[in-house]
């Protein structure tokens, strides 16, 4: 099952960063936070993921609460190819572990 | 990122035939493949785990008779939908994990299977 809670669905102007939540209380000591995005009809696409420091890449932004309870994946310009449906995952980042998809999600970026 | 591919990117077949698709890696050498499925509006459903030279683990509820998967190589995993029906039409994704070290999966670009 998944171990997190996001809205069905955010509306995100051009150009303004898209700023999706995500919950995760139970989240373990040594459980990351990923992040993947799925663009209709294509494969999931890998964002970011961090543990308990903010992290950011090309792509995007990921801040974790202190309490790693909850974070927010900041795109800091969206573009209309944003549009996609985001998905929030917690797993142990070893060998062999699975990713558990949850409903994820729908961010439409409007011009 | 690393690349993945999938074959074919789309597939019509008869009721009662069988279907195969292919999941490469094509810069890498995958140790550990994944196949999800995922239903119209709907979110990815693991269905089983293969690594490369041994058999693989099925998620709870998926047939390993009705889904053969195998991966004999280091770059190819394939899945074979067996006696097809119209209700195991969807979209399937494989994904791929490198073995040495690094943990991200890489997703391909999916299979849509439609059973007649």
């Amino acid at each position: 099952d998944a171990k997190t809670t996001q809205p069905p669905s955010m509306d995100c102007a051009e150009g303004r960063a898209a700023n999706l939540p995500c919950n995760h209380s139970t989240i373990s000591g040594n459980e990351y936070v990923y992040w993947y995005r799925q663009i209709h009809s294509q494969g999931p696409q890998y964002i970011i993921h961090g543990l308990k420091n903010n992290e950011t890449n090309e792509m995007a932004s990921l801040i974790i609460t202190e309490d790693r309870k909850s974070s927010t994946l900041i795109l800091p310009h969206a573009t209309l190819r944003d549009t996609a449906v985001y998905y929030c995952i917690v797993r142990v980042a070893w060998e062999g572990n699975k990713l558990v998809f949850g409903a994820g999600t729908i961010l439409r970026v409007k011009s | 990122g690393a690349v993945v591919s999938q074959h074919p990117s789309w597939v019509i077949c008869k009721s009662g035939t069988s279907v195969k698709i292919e999941c490469r890696s094509l810069d890498f050498q995958a140790t550990t493949m994944f196949w999800y499925r995922q239903f119209p509006k709907q979110s990815l459903m693991l269905m089983a785990t293969s690594n490369e030279g041994s058999k693989a683990t099925y998620e709870q509820g998926v047939e390993k008779d009705k889904f053969l998967i195998n991966h004999a190589s280091l770059t190819l995993s394939t899945l074979t939908v067996t006696s097809a029906h119209p209700e195991d039409s969807s979209f399937y994704i494989c994904s791929a994990r490198a073995g040495s070290g690094g943990n991200e999966q890489f997703f391909g670009p999916g299979t849509r299977l439609t059973v007649l």
